[in-house]
């Protein structure tokens, strides 16, 4: 089956910095990556997602990168603030399925 | 548009009790889905419905856990006995019929003592 890989676990920066967040998937099958963050007490909310016939989507800050032929993708975010501070879950899905990385605890320091 | 609701946001329990969470799904969405995210790791899928036939429970410990969603709209899942290990956040979601979206609830927060 789907297996999602996600890095790094935590991630510190400045605000005003740029984080990137990346992870990979073994089922060339999937065709669906989303992104979610999670902030306390919270379920997780959909930011930005991208689908396989796809390279490259950008939603203002957010942006999300998908190598197929690598079975890897990424999210970047730049200028980041401090309410950007959560944790980000990848995810792939194949049919209905949605399989889930282990999260990034992002941490954006005033 | 109102969310996908759940009840209750807590509940502390000691081993081998029983527990029932429940959810209520957006209006319309007919798939939903049970999640547990024990802490620290992403949402592991326990269940999936479409309506109220089951589409996919191959990660659901049958011999403890059960769901049902008798109407098509909303879903309960029950723990009977409760292991510690159980401790976790059990999420639902529900999404349109087709490739969408994904909208999560709350969730419920289950310590077993």
């Amino acid at each position: 089956g789907e297996n999602v890989e996600q890095h790094p676990s935590t991630l510190s920066v400045q605000e005003g910095d740029s984080a990137v967040i990346k992870c990979t998937y073994s089922d060339s099958a999937s065709n669906y990556f989303p992104w979610y963050k999670q902030e306390l007490g919270k379920g997780p909310q959909l930011i930005i997602d991208i689908r396989s016939n796809v390279g490259e989507k950008k939603d203002q800050r957010i942006a999300v990168t998908l190598n197929k032929t690598a079975k890897h993708f990424s999210l970047h975010i730049t200028e980041t603030q401090p309410e950007d501070s959560a944790v980000y879950f990848c995810a792939a899905r194949r049919g209905g399925k949605l399989i889930f990385g282990q999260g990034t605890e992002l941490s954006v320091k005033p | 548009e109102a969310g996908v609701a759940q009840s209750p946001r807590y509940k502390i329990i000691e081993k081998r009790q029983s527990v029932a969470f429940w959810c209520n799904p957006i209006s319309g969405h007919a798939t939903l889905y049970w999640y547990q995210q024990i802490l620290g790791q992403g949402p592991k899928l326990l269940i999936q419905f479409q309506n109220n036939g089951v589409v996919d429970d191959s990660q659901l410990p049958k011999d403890r856990f059960s769901a049902e969603r008798l109407k098509g709209v909303d879903s309960t899942l029950k723990i009977q006995p409760a292991k510690l290990e159980d401790s976790a956040v059990y999420l639902c979601a529900s999404n349109a019929p087709g490739p969408g979206e994904q909208y999560f609830g709350p969730g419920t927060r289950l310590t077993v003592t």
